[in-house]
C-alpha cells in the first residue's frame, strides 16, 4: 500500500460548508505537504507541515499533523466552488540525501454552489 | 514566481515511437522529477535528478530513460512507446535547504513545484 493514502477518495459537500480530508502514512518523515490539483492540470502546493508542529494555517486552509498516528488531516473553511479539485498528501523520506515524495492517490473534492 | 514548463501539453505518438518530453524550469533548482498519473493509482515517481548529469531511478523506470545536461533542463525519454504508457506526464523541480543536525547537514525536502503536465496517448 501507499506511504501517503488519502480518505475519502471522494467528497461532495455544498459551497460554505467545511471539508475536512485525512491522510495516513507508514513510516516515519521530516514534513507532510498537500497539493491541489484541478482538473488535467499540474500540482499546486498548498501548505508544508513540519514533523514537530501539530498545526497549521493557511488561509481558509488549516492542516493538523499528529505523528504518534502517523496521520494528517486538512481542513478547508467556508469552501467555495473554486475549491473543486483533487488535494493529495506528499510526504518524505527521512533517508539523507533522498529528495523523494511519495504522493497518495488523493481525495476528489466536490463543492456544489 | 517559480515557473515549470513542459514541452507540450498534448502529445499523440504510435507504438514503438522514441518519445521525448522536455521540462524546464527557471528557479534554479537542484531536483527535478518525472511523474506518471493514472486514475486510481496517483502520482507515481519514474526518475528524479538531484544535479546536472545526476539521476536516480524512482518506483516504476522501466520503459523510461533520463537526461540531465543542463540545470535548468530534464528529459524524459521513452525508448520504444507501448500503449501502456498512455498516461499524464508530470514534471516538477524542488531546491534544497541543507540544516545542520549532529554536525551532519541533512536536506529538508521542500516544496515540489510542478509543470502543466503532458497527456501523452500512444495508438
Amino acid at each position: 500500500s501507499q506511504q501517503g493514502e488519502e480518505d475519502p477518495q471522494a467528497l461532495s459537500i455544498q459551497e460554505g460548508e467545511n471539508a475536512t480530508m485525512n491522510c495516513s502514512y507508514k513510516t516515519s518523515i521530516n514534513n507532510l505537504q498537500w497539493y491541489r490539483q484541478n482538473s488535467g492540470r499540474g500540482l499546486v502546493h498548498l501548505i508544508l507541515i513540519r514533523s514537530n508542529e501539530r498545526e497549521k494555517h493557511s488561509g481558509r486552509l488549516r492542516v493538523t499533523l499528529d505523528t504518534s498516528k502517523k496521520s494528517s488531516s486538512l481542513l478547508i473553511t467556508a469552501s467555495r466552488a473554486a475549491d473543486t479539485a483533487s488535494y493529495f498528501c506528499a510526504t518524505d523520506s527521512l533517508d539523507f540525501g533522498n529528495e523523494k515524495l511519495t504522493f497518495g492517490t488523493g481525495t476528489r473534492l466536490t463543492i456544489i454552489p | 514566481d517559480v515557473k515549470v514548463t513542459q514541452s507540450s501539453r498534448y502529445l499523440v505518438k504510435r507504438t514503438g515511437e522514441k518519445v521525448f518530453l522536455e521540462c524546464v524550469q527557471d528557479m534554479d533548482h537542484e531536483n527535478m522529477f518525472w511523474y506518471r498519473q493514472d486514475p486510481g493509482l496517483g502520482l507515481r515517481l519514474i526518475y528524479f535528478s538531484y544535479d546536472v548529469k545526476m539521476k536516480e531511478k524512482g518506483d516504476i523506470p522501466e520503459g523510461y530513460s533520463v537526461s540531465r545536461e543542463k540545470k535548468e533542463r530534464f528529459s524524459l525519454i521513452l525508448e520504444s512507446a507501448s500503449t501502456n504508457q498512455t498516461s499524464m506526464y508530470l514534471c516538477a523541480s524542488s531546491f534544497t535547504v541543507p540544516q545542520q543536525a549532529g554536525g551532519q547537514y541533512l536536506p529538508l525536502k521542500e516544496t515540489q513545484y510542478f509543470g502543466p503536465g503532458t497527456r501523452l496517448l500512444v495508438l
